[in-house]
């Protein structure tokens, strides 16, 4: 089975723009989780979708948003780009959603803002 | 306050040393799950193991073993006769209700040859 693939994999972007970031789940798999990995932070929890909803959100700011198509693929926005922006972010993908299920990461997208 | 906890910044030992990376957890719930998972350089974040709450049991697999503590919260990894592929970054990481993964702030591990 292929793994979670992430587009693009780098990206640079000015402050004041939008980035839409994409990623595809492993085949079968129907919960997407973001992520988000900074030197000072860490890895933080964005958000996961199932089935097309929003299950449930970290603490970002509305900015930050996504979405889940019919066939699982997600695509994650970020408005109004700010330096602090600048992180590799992951996308993770599981069979199903719950606490329970190991999560099966990309190679994640680092997106740069200057 | 941190829920998961990684004193260990950075640690560098010799080929062939054992080495055990520390995680401490802190959560109210009793059902919950703890991950590790390995970044090597190219940042793909893999799964390592996955331990439920309620099952107290140690696991090893090859070189790697896990001692999981629910009096102490604990969650320990142990690498025995490391090598140098072992260098990466370790996450500790807990699961609880809806809230996605909470990610410790990892370990640096470093395999001299």
């Amino acid at each position: 089975k292929a793994g979670v693939t992430q587009t693009p994999r780098y990206l640079i972007k000015t402050r004041g723009q939008q980035v839409t970031l994409s990623c595809s789940p492993i085949s079968g798999h129907r919960s997407v989780s973001w992520y988000q990995q900074t030197p000072g932070q860490g890895l933080q929890f964005l958000f996961e979708y199932f089935s097309e909803t929003q299950r449930n959100k970290g603490n970002f700011p509305g900015r930050f948003s996504g979405r889940q198509f019919s066939n699982s693929r997600s695509e994650m926005n970020v408005s109004t780009l700010e330096l602090g922006d600048s992180a590799l972010y992951l996308c993770a993908s599981s069979p199903t959603s719950g606490e329970s299920y190991e999560q099966y990461f990309g190679p994640g997208t680092r997106l740069t803002v200057t | 306050a941190q829920k998961v906890t990684q004193a260990q910044t950075e640690i560098s030992v010799v080929e062939k040393e054992d080495v055990t990376l520390d995680c401490v957890y802190e959560t109210r719930d009793t059902t919950y799950y703890l991950f590790w998972y390995k970044q090597p350089p190219s940042g793909e974040l893999v799964f390592l193991i996955r331990r439920n709450s309620f099952d107290e049991q140690n696991e090893i697999s090859g070189r790697y073993s896990w001692n999981f503590q629910k009096s102490t919260s604990s969650f320990n990894f142990t690498i025995t006769a490391s090598q140098v592929v072992d260098s990466a970054v370790y996450f500790c990481a807990l699961s609880e209700g809806a809230d996605g993964l909470t990610f410790g702030k990892g370990t640096h591990l470093i395999i001299q040859p």
